[in-house]
């Protein structure tokens, strides 16, 4: 079946820093990749998508690309914000009929 | 524009309760699906309704189950609660049964704990 492994947390930065979490994916076919964010006592919210190969998504100075050579879709930013505390789960939609398969989540941590 | 609302916020419980969540969609969503997030475990897919119909759910005995009304709001019910049932309960709604480019639109989710 469908999968999604990203990198375990918690991952912990200074602000400004580089960041980059990594997601890589199991599936068959063409799935839609997704980047949800879930700030503290929220619910998740879509941070950007692509939906087919060598698309780039991008949102709030975040960026990822759909390689479908690696199978991956790796969340870059070139400097993050304490505001960017929050945890990032990479999920895909294939052709199965259950909406959206996740990652575990990576915690991102930024310190000032 | 109101997001997707679920209720209650909070919930706790003891072991053999049964619990019910509520969740209302985004207006025109006809789809809804329900999560749950325990902890270290990320999100893990229960059960999907569209058009009123139950149309997938995941690997979670039957005392996991749920309805969608005609007004496309939706509850959950988990029958003879159980210690490990303690998780964050996140509803999501869709448009077109999520056949579209796939987003999903969540809640804050219910945060259930059986003690």
């Amino acid at each position: 079946g469908d999968s999604v492994t990203q990198m375990e947390g918690p991952v912990t930065l200074s602000e400004e820093a580089f960041l980059t979490i990594n997601c890589t994916y199991t599936a068959t076919g063409y799935p839609s990749l997704f980047w949800y964010v879930q700030y503290p006592g929220e619910g998740l919210q879509l941070l950007l998508k692509a939906t087919k190969a060598d698309d780039k998504g991008s949102n709030k100075g975040f960026e990822a690309t759909y390689r479908k050579e690696t199978t991956s879709f790796h969340l870059e930013k070139g400097s993050v914000q304490v505001s960017d505390s929050a945890v990032y789960f990479c999920a895909l939609r294939g052709g199965g009929a259950d909406g959206l398969t996740f990652g575990k989540g990576t915690h991102l941590i930024i310190q000032p | 524009e109101a997001g997707v609302t679920q209720s209650p916020t909070h919930l706790i419980k003891t072991r053999g309760q049964q619990a019910t969540l509520r969740c209302s969609p985004i207006s025109g969503h006809t789809s809804v699906y329900w999560y749950q997030q325990a902890l270290g475990l990320g999100l893990q897919f229960l059960l999907w309704y569209d058009e009123g119909e139950e149309r997938n759910r995941g690997n979670f005995p039957p005392r996991f189950s749920g309805r969608q009304f005609p007004n496309y709001s939706s509850e959950l019910n988990v029958n003879a609660l159980e210690l490990e049932d303690s998780a964050l309960y996140l509803c999501a709604s869709s448009s077109f049964g999520g056949l579209d480019t796939g987003e999903l639109f969540f809640g804050e989710g219910s945060r259930l704990t059986v003690l």
